[in-house]
């Protein structure tokens, strides 16, 4: 079984447009983040919530916003989508908030913005 | 505020030669550190952290690294590379006090040849 799964894998969409990521995650972790990857392979955390709670938000535009159903999902939607939000989204998790901990990484979602 | 440089953008190696690749940081208070590997079309996986005690970590798939706190590096080392390790590696910094964000270098592709 995926530990974090995150769907879907690619996706092709017009400027304007909206669109989610959903993200899961069966380790039973209580902390889940999405960060996101440029062309140039930059990695740099976007949000991150603790059992629910958002507890970090980066200077991320208000188009990106993310959801928590539960403690095991982190999906992100992003409205009016722009050509510059074309990237990879890696949603992660791990035991708690703290820092000493290891950072379990889904797979990506590549996003392509025309 | 936390930085992390990787020298390399690229270091290109034969299999079974030894390689190093190097991740120099900076930050006013003392750190956390984590090298992930990112394999093709895939999240990322850690190979190993630092966080207090022994400076020569040790981590998965015959990696070390060794924490140099004088010269704020975290140099990554394995004595002999297959082509399996063909990846993208990434140093990465967290602060040991509030919640885990993590400061990513931009990193270092090891392409392997035989």
């Amino acid at each position: 079984d995926t530990a974090v799964s995150q769907t879907p894998k690619y996706l092709v969409t017009q400027m304007g447009n909206d669109k989610s990521i959903k993200c899961e995650q069966n380790l039973g972790h209580d902390t889940m983040y999405w960060y996101k990857q440029d062309s140039k392979k930059f990695l740099k955390i976007m949000f991150s919530y603790n059992n629910k709670e958002l507890i970090i938000n980066e200077t991320v535009p208000n188009r990106f916003s993310p959801k928590s159903p539960d403690k095991a999902h982190l999906n992100l939607h992003i409205n009016s989508l722009e050509l510059g939000d074309s990237a990879v989204y890696f949603c992660a998790s791990s035991q708690d908030a703290g820092p000493r901990n290891t950072i379990y990484f889904g797979e990506g979602s590549w996003l392509t913005v025309v | 505020a936390q930085s992390v440089t990787q020298l390399d953008s690229q270091v290109p190696v034969f299999e079974e030669a030894p390689v190093e690749l190097r991740c120099n940081y900076s930050s006013s208070v003392s750190v956390y550190l984590f090298w992930y590997v990112q394999y093709p079309n895939q999240g990322l996986q850690l190979l190993l952290k630092y966080l207090s005690g022994s400076t020569l970590v040790k981590g998965i798939n015959g990696f070390e690294a060794e924490f140099n706190k004088s010269q704020t590096s975290f140099h990554l080392r394995k004595p002999s590379v297959h082509i399996s390790d063909t990846a993208e590696y990434f140093c990465a910094v967290s602060s040991p006090s509030g919640y885990s964000t993590l400061t990513f270098g931009k990193g270092t592709m090891l392409l392997v040849s035989p």
